[in-house]
């Protein structure tokens, strides 16, 4: 089972508005990921935590916090967003940060 | 820091038709290699990966690639594209980038358009 799930699947916030992405995996994935896709574009790396702590933060506005209650779960947490911040949030995991990532299926968000 | 170029950002194929997909990056460490795929509407999924052994790899859906360490090249091919596999194909490196880190990049993707 290479599983990860997000909820929500779509997100539509104003600018002034807080919301939260979560991010489950249940494959004893030591290590999980934030990374964010624009249309037609690669995904970008935004987080990485390994063993629920936070290794790579790559220079990512502070409107966006990332949070690792467990090894299982992961959110990212939106206050503040600019429209140009519209993408689609993929999380993923692996065992380790050297192995294999799998992706969950992303929230698509909408920022008006 | 480690870059990966895709050469081509669209192709288009007839069914039954040879894919070849070039892939090189810039790194001169140990790296680990990864081909991606995104159809349409749905999530990344991994197609294939090489992390040691055999330079040829085969992965799902008849896809192979094969590292060639001398070209840092990662090349996917297939015998005979199938209408199913259009999609967005993406290669990928994941190569130490300081401290105890490691950072998975992508290419900018090679959009692959078959027609029946």
């Amino acid at each position: 089972d290479t599983e990860v799930t997000q909820t929500p699947k779509h997100l539509v916030m104003g600018m002034t508005n807080k919301k939260s992405l979560k991010c489950e995996q249940h494959m004893g994935h030591r290590a999980m990921y934030w990374y964010k896709q624009k249309a037609k574009k690669p995904p970008e790396l935004m987080f990485v935590y390994s063993y629920e702590k936070l290794s790579i933060n790559e220079s990512v506005p502070s409107r966006f916090s990332p949070e690792c209650p467990n090894s299982s779960l992961l959110n990212l947490h939106l206050h503040a967003l600019q429209p140009e911040d519209s993408a689609l949030y993929l999380c993923a995991s692996s065992r380790g940060i050297r192995e294999t990532q799998y992706f969950g299926p992303g929230t698509r968000l909408l920022v008006l | 820091a480690q870059s990966v170029s895709q050469h081509n950002h669209h192709v288009i194929l007839s069914e039954a038709a040879s894919l070849e997909l070039g892939c090189n990056y810039s790194y001169g460490g140990t790296v680990n290699l990864f081909w991606y795929v995104q159809y349409p509407g749905q999530h990344l999924q991994l197609l294939l990966k090489y992390f040691s052994g055999d330079p040829l790899v085969k992965g799902i859906k008849g896809f192979e690639a094969e590292f060639i360490k001398s070209k840092f090249s990662f090349n996917l091919r297939k015998p005979s594209v199938q209408w199913s596999d259009t999609a967005e194909y993406f290669c990928a490196v994941n190569a130490w980038s300081g401290g105890s880190n490691y950072k998975l990049t992508f290419g900018k993707g090679t959009l692959l358009t078959v027609n029946p």
